[in-house]
């Protein structure tokens, strides 16, 4: 099984449709984080958390929330999808000081 | 803040040949760290090679090196030997300020040709 696992894999959605990306790993790592891939653009950080108390806002937050349920556990949700959400979710964690990112396998989210 | 530039989108090479791919960084930060991930057309995100800025020797690992010019802020990433597998988009990645944060270029799409 794999150490950091992203539900659903793939998602077809309609615009102003709510939709959650569920995280969870099992790793023990304390700082998780999700991204979302665009062709052309490369990983853009949106949030990342470092315990289930803090909560950051990364580059491209705006139309996203997250959760930390648990120290394994950390949720993004589009309250309204739009279609320019459309793209490759990744989920990540790491070991405090390191940098090195363990990814989970994407979740591949499209909004109509 | 920090950035990270990949000026390749995309690059050709011979199967068995080498290959640099290239990747220039900006911070202001004295200790930070650079890394390299491959992405296969799976989409998973596979990690290959980690420079540290203190580290005085070139990070290897088997087939990857990563030629670190601190002065020129460069952190490329040189194949050996190429193979139809390394066919795969390549990210070079960041970390500063305290290590919280992961800072990714563009990519650069690498293929293989028998």
């Amino acid at each position: 099984d794999a150490d950091v696992t992203q539900t659903p894999r793939n998602r077809i959605t309609k615009t102003g449709k709510r939709i959650m990306l569920e995280c969870s790993q099992t790793k023990g790592h304390d700082r998780m984080y999700w991204y979302r891939q665009d062709p052309g653009l490369g990983l853009r950080l949106i949030y990342y958390s470092f315990d289930v108390k803090d909560i950051n806002k990364g580059e491209i937050s705006d139309g996203y929330s997250v959760s930390r349920q648990a120290q394994a556990k950390f949720s993004l949700s589009l309250e309204s999808a739009i279609p320019n959400q459309t793209a490759l979710y990744f989920c990540a964690t790491s070991i405090t000081g390191t940098g090195e990112l363990f990814f989970g396998e994407g979740s591949r989210l499209t909004v109509l | 803040a920090q950035k990270i530039t990949q000026t390749q989108p995309g690059m050709f090479v011979q199967e068995k040949e080498a290959v640099t791919l290239d990747c220039t960084y900006d911070t202001s930060d004295q200790s930070y760290g650079l890394f390299w991930y491959k992405q296969p057309s799976s989409g998973e995100m596979i990690f290959l090679i980690y420079q540290g800025s203190y580290d005085e020797q070139n990070a290897t690992e088997g087939r990857y090196s990563l030629n670190f010019q601190k002065a020129r802020k460069s952190a490329n990433l040189v194949i050996s030997a190429s193979q139809l597998g390394d066919s795969a988009m390549y990210f070079c990645a960041m970390t500063a300020g305290g290590y919280q944060k992961v800072t990714f270029g563009t990519g650069t799409k690498l293929q293989v040709i028998p």
